[in-house]
């Protein structure tokens, strides 16, 4: 069992939006700014795609949004693409014992 | 951009010692923090230990026992080695740095390499 929360699938059509939510405690997700998504496609390395809640690294379109409130932080795609199809894992700091802990992951389908 | 290859044995027989490196290709090693994450078949991603260049180090409790991440600043490279290990240490190992200055996920990560435990 995952220490975070995620939903197993999301789906939309190309063009949607489509959020994922990703549910903590006020130990981590709720508790400090350091929650991150990564996005998985099929025999490929995590990628990061939105860091510190709502940061985007270099290169990240702005079709990829994060935000949080409470202990539940979210991930938006918007104007979906057929790339877009993956798994996306949310990633919270939990002190320095468990300093990154993880969600089970979402699998996005591009319907 | 930051490049990170790992290698490793690819089988390893249960109650040995898992043993992988992870070499920066491009960037040094200094001055950073580095991490091991592995993901089992099919499941999710697990944080297993970080590193920092000058050495000192971080493990996740589960782990801690059987855990030891060590680096190599001459050679531009850190490794991972986790002993007595069993079918359920079979994953894709990557390695990964730190992103800064916050240091609190990860910013480029290698492509991984899958170590099978068995006999």
């Amino acid at each position: 069992q995952s220490a975070l929360t995620q939903p197993p699938s999301a789906s939309g059509s190309p063009g949607q939006s489509v959020t994922i939510s990703c549910t903590g405690t006020s130990s981590d997700v709720g508790g400090n700014n350091y929650v991150s998504w990564y996005q998985q496609h099929p025999g490929n390395a995590p990628k990061l795609v939105i860091y510190e809640i709502r940061n985007r690294p270099s290169g990240v379109p702005d079709r990829f949004s994060g935000s949080k409130f409470g202990n539940t932080a979210s991930l938006t795609v918007s104007g979906l693409q057929a790339d877009d199809e993956a798994d996306y894992y949310c990633s919270s700091h939990a002190g320095h014992n468990n300093f990154m802990i993880f969600g089970g992951g979402t699998k996005l389908t591009v319907l | 951009q930051v490049q990170l290859q790992e290698s490793g044995p690819g089988l390893v027989k249960p109650s040995e010692t898992l043993s992988v490196t992870c070499t920066v290709s491009t960037g040094s090693i200094s001055g950073y923090f580095w991490t091991w994450i592995r993901q089992s078949p099919g499941k999710g991603l697990e944080w297993i230990g970080y590193i920092h260049y000058s050495g000192s180090t971080n493990y996740n409790p589960s782990l801690k026992s059987r855990v030891t991440i060590s680096v190599d600043t001459s050679k531009n490279q850190f490794s991972l080695n986790l002993t007595s290990v069993s079918a359920a240490d079979t994953a894709v190992y990557y390695c990964a740095r730190l992103q800064p200055p916050n240091n609190r996920n990860f910013d480029y990560c290698g492509q991984g390499t899958l170590v099978t435990v068995s006999s």
